[in-house]
């Protein structure tokens, strides 16, 4: 069964930095594209970031670019998402998720369980 | 980027069958745009039902189907039960990235 287990969430001010992992296992992690999904509070879900299986390929939402920076070591089966400058609006439960086709990178079909990322004073 | 809309929230009985749609600011939805569609409970992820328009997961019960409908993809839900209460959000893929829809809350009452 495929597992995706989301870490590194917590509470930070605004402008500094946090550090979230996902790690896959049950699948060929090299494969598969991983994508950070993330939801405010009470609100709907909202695709942040995407890195291929090779890691060539990368998207970042508009209102995260310069900010974040996404990668992955498949060596451990591990993708990263360096957040900078933090601000209130990314607090959330941020999600990662992966495809159930090979190659694909704007869909998901397996999802972790989240980590939650608040950003206040 | 294109817009993905749903509507707000929708009501169904015990039994009955409610169909939630999901429009793109682009023009209409087609196959390949991959529409997906979620079910998401409260202080639950996201679970995945639908993938590429009309494909059920093995977990996925059969009362749940999509499909294309007046140019947007649809999710049809036939014998509602209590627990299918929850939002339900469609995605669908355009270059570059996948964009979600606003969400529907589904009310069995």
């Amino acid at each position: 069964e495929v597992q995706l287990l989301e870490s590194g969430g917590g509470l930070v001010q605004p402008g500094e930095s946090l550090r979230l992992s996902c790690a896959g296992s049950e699948f060929t992690f090299s494969s598969y594209a991983i994508t950070w999904v993330r939801q405010a509070p009470g609100k709907g879900l909202e695709w942040v970031s995407t890195i291929s299986g090779s890691g060539d390929t990368i998207y970042y939402e508009d209102s995260v670019k310069g900010r974040f920076t996404i990668s992955r070591d498949n060596s451990k089966n591990t993708v990263s998402l360096q957040m900078n400058s933090l601000r209130a609006e990314d607090t959330a439960i941020y999600y990662c998720a992966k495809p159930r086709r090979l190659g694909a990178v704007t869909s998901v079909d397996y999802w972790g369980q989240g980590t939650l990322v608040t950003v206040s004073p | 980027q294109a817009v993905v809309t749903q509507e707000p929230s929708l009501t169904v009985s015990p039994g009955g069958t409610v169909t939630l749609t999901c429009g793109s600011s682009s023009g209409p939805v087609t196959s390949g745009h991959f529409p997906y569609w979620f079910q998401q409970k409260p202080g639950q992820a996201p679970r995945t039902l639908i993938y590429d328009t009309n494909n059920r997961h093995s977990w996925t019960p059969a009362r749940f189907s999509g499909s294309l409908l007046g140019g947007k993809a649809a999710l049809t839900l036939s014998g509602a039960q209590p627990e299918d209460e929850a939002d339900y959000y469609c995605l669908l893929s355009y270059s570059g990235a996948g964009v979600f829809g606003g969400g529907t809350k589904v009310t069995v009452l």
